[in-house]
């Protein structure tokens, strides 16, 4: 099945910097890869997404790229607020529908 | 309705106690799904429901564990015996459909129960 490894499992940042986490995934079919982000005492939420068709997405501050021949892809967010600090999760959903997610990123951002 | 819900939102029980986990989903989301998080781990997907019938139990991590859904909506899931390493929080999660388009198949996730067993 699939295998979802996410780099780093914690991630300090200072305000204003860049923040960026990684993931592989090993099925080279799965077609489609979601970031949630997950606060404190709250269930995951969805903040941006991209499918194997695309290369780069952007929305406002967040970004998430896929290299689909390195089976590897990004979430970068800029510009870090405090508001930031929160659980990240990647995750790819083979051609079955089932999602697969990373470890997790625990990102704090000091004001 | 808003979006989704779970109840309880904490349950605390004794080792060999069997507990009922609810999950309310979003109004006409056919496809719902369990997952399982423990402490500074990743979530753990445990089963999967189109509709009624569940496609997909092969995350369920033993037959203490059971997970039915009534009327296309709530679900329940079950776990007969408890044991400690079952302490973790159990999320559900909704999707208007499963498998068919990105935007379709998001998943919405609800609050969680957490799980403590002593």
């Amino acid at each position: 099945g699939e295998n979802v490894e996410q780099h780093p499992s914690t991630l300090s940042v200072q305000e204003g910097d860049s923040a960026v986490i990684k993931c592989t995934y090993s099925d080279s079919a799965s077609n489609y890869f979601p970031w949630y982000k997950q606060e404190l005492g709250k269930g995951p939420q969805l903040i941006i997404d991209i499918r194997s068709n695309v290369g780069e997405k952007k929305d406002q501050r967040i970004a998430v790229t896929l290299n689909k021949t390195a089976k590897h892809f990004s979430l970068h967010i800029t510009e870090t607020q405090p508001e930031d600090s929160a659980v990240y999760f990647c995750a790819a959903r083979a051609v079955s529908g089932k999602l697969t997610f990373g470890q997790g990123t625990i990102l704090t951002v000091h004001p | 309705g808003a979006g989704v819900s779970q109840s309880p939102s904490n349950k605390v029980t004794e080792k060999g106690k069997d507990v009922e986990l609810r999950c309310d989903p979003i109004s006409g989301h056919t496809a719902l799904y369990w997952y399982r998080q423990s402490l500074g781990q990743g979530l753990e997907f445990l089963i999967y429901f189109q509709g009624n019938s569940a496609p997909d139990k092969s995350g369920l991590p033993s037959d203490r564990f059971s997970a039915e859904r009534t009327g296309g909506s709530v679900s329940t899931l079950t776990i007969q015996r408890t044991q400690q390493e079952d302490s973790a929080v159990y999320l559900c999660a909704s999707s208007l459909v499963q498998g068919q388009g990105a935007h379709r198949n998001e998943q919405f996730f609800g609050p969680g129960t957490r799980l403590t067993v002593l």
